[in-house]
């Protein structure tokens, strides 16, 4: 069975802050992808990473960056300098072809105030 | 390229009732993932549909049941509707499933609330 597991339900910070948000998933598979979701106050999720089993490779889009480590089960999702517009709630997600569907984390709420 | 569209956005029914929801993936999409997201449960999945056929389904009594028609449209269709159905319901299309590499395109999700 899969499982994902994003401990933070709630997090504060203050604009300019960077702030990590920790997943930390469970599969038996060997071959399996990793998400990360946005979902703004309007609702609608909004697909913002992924990265495969066999792609440790860290990767970094403007403020925002993802730690891959198979040692520890974790994608972690860095946002640097937060703004306001960054409030939202996160969502870490795993899927493989084995299950056959994609399990979500709670998500994490995160508010950035001004 | 139109994204993901789901009817209606909101709806209010009572105890009993059933309830149908319709969701239109994107153009190309044949696979269409239905969720429930509620406050203390997140996003639970419900079932997928790829080509008309139910290729996977998440742990949700029957009152539960969709369909998908030729076009790639999805249905969700609850019975007998509880308190507890009062949630957002999403629908996400994908190329090729909720299980492969491809991201999962949501729509805007339909409120339902039980009275």
């Amino acid at each position: 069975a899969q499982k994902v597991t994003q401990a933070q339900t709630e997090i504060s910070v203050v604009e300019k802050e960077d702030v990590t948000l920790d997943c930390v998933y469970e599969t038996r598979d060997t071959t399996y992808y990793l998400f990360w979701y946005k979902q703004p106050p309007s609702g609608e999720l909004v697909f913002l990473i992924r990265r495969n089993s066999f792609d440790e490779q860290n990767e970094i889009s403007g403020r925002y960056s993802w730690n891959f480590q198979k040692s520890t089960s974790s994608f972690n999702f860095t946002i640097t300098a937060s703004q306001v517009v960054d409030s939202a709630v996160y969502f870490c997600a795993l899927s493989s072809t084995n299950a056959g569907k994609s399990t979500f984390g709670d998500g994490t709420t995160l508010t950035v105030k001004p | 390229k139109a994204g993901v569209t789901q009817t209606p956005r909101y709806l209010i029914k009572t105890r009993g009732q059933q309830v149908t929801l319709s969701c239109s993936p994107i153009s190309g999409h044949r696979s269409v993932s239905w969720y429930q997201q509620t406050p203390g449960q997140g996003l639970q999945f419900l079932f997928e549909y790829f080509s008309e056929t139910q290729r996977n389904k998440g742990n949700f009594p029957g009152r539960f049941s969709g369909r998908q028609f030729s076009n790639s449209r999805s249905e969700m269709n609850v019975s007998t509707l509880e308190l507890g159905d009062s949630a957002l319901y999403l629908c996400a299309s994908s190329l090729f499933g909720t299980g492969s590499y491809n991201e999962q395109f949501f729509g805007p999700g339909t409120r339902l609330t039980v009275l």
